[in-house]
């Protein structure tokens, strides 16, 4: 089983439509979750941190089940420039500092 | 302005051949850490660094080889034992325990 798991979509949403991701983690131990981004041919950049509270960040929302071992990320009012590859990373559990990626999520808004 | 300039863009490298990516940053990071990216695969850590002179293998170290000499540097080689060398390589560095990431902008290696 891999450490995180995604769905790779693709998700093919108009623009306007609310999209969820779902995200997996195997490790208990986990410390720390993030959504990051990554644009076709490019570098993964920082989203936001998930926080077991859950958290937003304009039309961002973070959600993670400690219990259930899962983490989520929903866009609202979804924008042609949301589209991209986003990517479930989680830190900690015994592996130091380093992140454990998912495969990513690949998000495609039309008009 | 601050950041983790990885060189060259693009680098093709005839089959058996070793060759060493690079990576710098000017953040100040004690720690840095090379992945490996193929399509539907996500990222793979190689190899990272806590601190100079020291590093520890990641999940797919097997044909790479590091050096930390430097804690502003932290080159990767890519030797002829590597089956599979062709990949998208990206560099980070973060203040360790800490969770702020920084990546380098990537390598796009091609085998040939």
């Amino acid at each position: 089983r891999k450490e995180v798991e995604q769905d790779p979509g693709p998700f093919n949403v108009p623009e306007g439509a609310t999209v969820a991701f779902n995200c997996t983690y195997s490790n208990s131990a986990s410390q720390s979750f993030f959504w990051y981004r990554q644009d076709c041919r490019k570098e993964p950049k920082l989203l936001m941190s998930v926080y077991s509270s859950g958290n937003e960040d304009g039309r961002f929302t973070a959600q993670l089940n400690r219990a259930s071992q899962y983490i989520s990320l929903l866009i609202r009012d979804s924008k042609l420039s949301d589209s991209a590859t986003y990517l479930c990373v989680v830190r900690g559990g015994g592996g130091g500092n380093k992140l454990t990626f998912g495969t990513g999520t690949q998000l495609k808004v039309e008009l | 302005d601050g950041g983790i300039t990885q060189s060259p863009k693009y680098l093709f490298r005839k089959e058996g051949q070793n060759v060493t990516l690079s990576c710098e940053q000017n953040l100040n990071h004690d720690a840095m850490y090379w992945y490996r990216q193929d399509p539907g695969q996500g990222l793979r850590l190689i190899y990272y660094s806590q601190i100079v002179n020291d590093f520890q293998k990641g999940d797919i170290a097997e044909g790479y080889s590091v050096s930390r000499e430097k804690k502003e540097s932290f080159p990767l080689t890519v030797t002829s034992a590597q089956k599979n060398p062709t990949a998208f390589y990206l560099c980070a560095s973060s203040i360790s325990g800490t969770e702020n990431f920084t990546f380098g902008s990537g390598t796009r290696l091609t085998v040939v």
